[in-house]
């Protein structure tokens, strides 16, 4: 079974501009979680999106955003990029939420997003 | 905040069992504990999970002690390819995932 993949696997940018990151989850998983991981923050929490609805959000500003097709893939759209948010964007899917017995987290390898 | 505490760093000799400690003494009744590793550059791998019956797969065991305010994640044969960074996660249905920074392991030749 493929595990879940991430386009682009590197993407520049810069400052002002926006950007979609795009996520196919496992075959069967219904829910996506994105996270990002810096350096100085670690891995944190942006949303969660199960059945084309965000059932989770994190505390990051609204210039994140993110959405969940019909067939779970899923896309991230950050606009009016700034250099802090140069980050590994990391995508998770799971059978159902994150959590319970049967669903834990599968990620992938992630976008590296650079913002010059 | 993450709801565990991870020694920062360990090493381990290669072939030998590497013990990861964590400490999760606020865990609720209904709370699963999850481990997870990241190789450099990687995403994080799912390892293995339990709620308080210790529990083992192909790649670990995890041992989760009675009043499951701590467990041990457990290779048993520790190789080079083990170095990482593991982490130890607390999630009740739901949630979202919360990591703390883990503990580097580095396996030694």
């Amino acid at each position: 079974k493929a595990g879940v993949t991430q386009t682009p696997r590197y993407l520049i940018k810069t400052r002002g501009q926006q950007v979609t990151l795009s996520c196919s989850p496992i075959s069967g998983h219904r829910s996506v979680s994105w996270y990002q991981q810096t350096p100085g923050q670690g891995l944190q929490f942006l949303f969660e999106y199960f059945s084309e609805t965000q059932r989770n959000k994190g505390n990051f500003p609204g210039r994140f955003s993110g959405r969940q097709f019909s067939n779970s893939r899923s896309e991230m759209n950050v606009s009016t990029l700034e250099l802090g948010d140069s980050a590994l964007y990391l995508c998770a899917s799971s059978l159902d939420g994150p959590g319970g017995y049967n669903s834990p987290l599968h990620f992938g390898n992630g976008t590296r997003l650079t913002v010059t | 905040d993450a709801k565990t505490t991870q020694p920062p760093s360990m090493d381990c000799a290669e072939g030998r069992a590497a013990n990861l400690p964590c400490n999760h003494s606020t865990i609720s009744g209904n709370e699963y504990v999850y481990w997870y590793r990241q190789i450099h550059s990687q995403g994080p791998q799912y390892i293995i999970h339990g709620l308080k019956n210790n529990e083992t797969n192909e790649m670990a065991s995890l041992i989760i002690t009675e009043d499951r305010k701590s467990s041990t994640l457990i290779l048993p044969h520790a190789t080079l390819r083990d170095t990482a960074v593991y982490y130890c996660i607390v999630d009740n249905y739901g949630q979202n995932f919360v990591f703390g920074p883990g503990t580097r392991l580095s396996v030694l030749p």
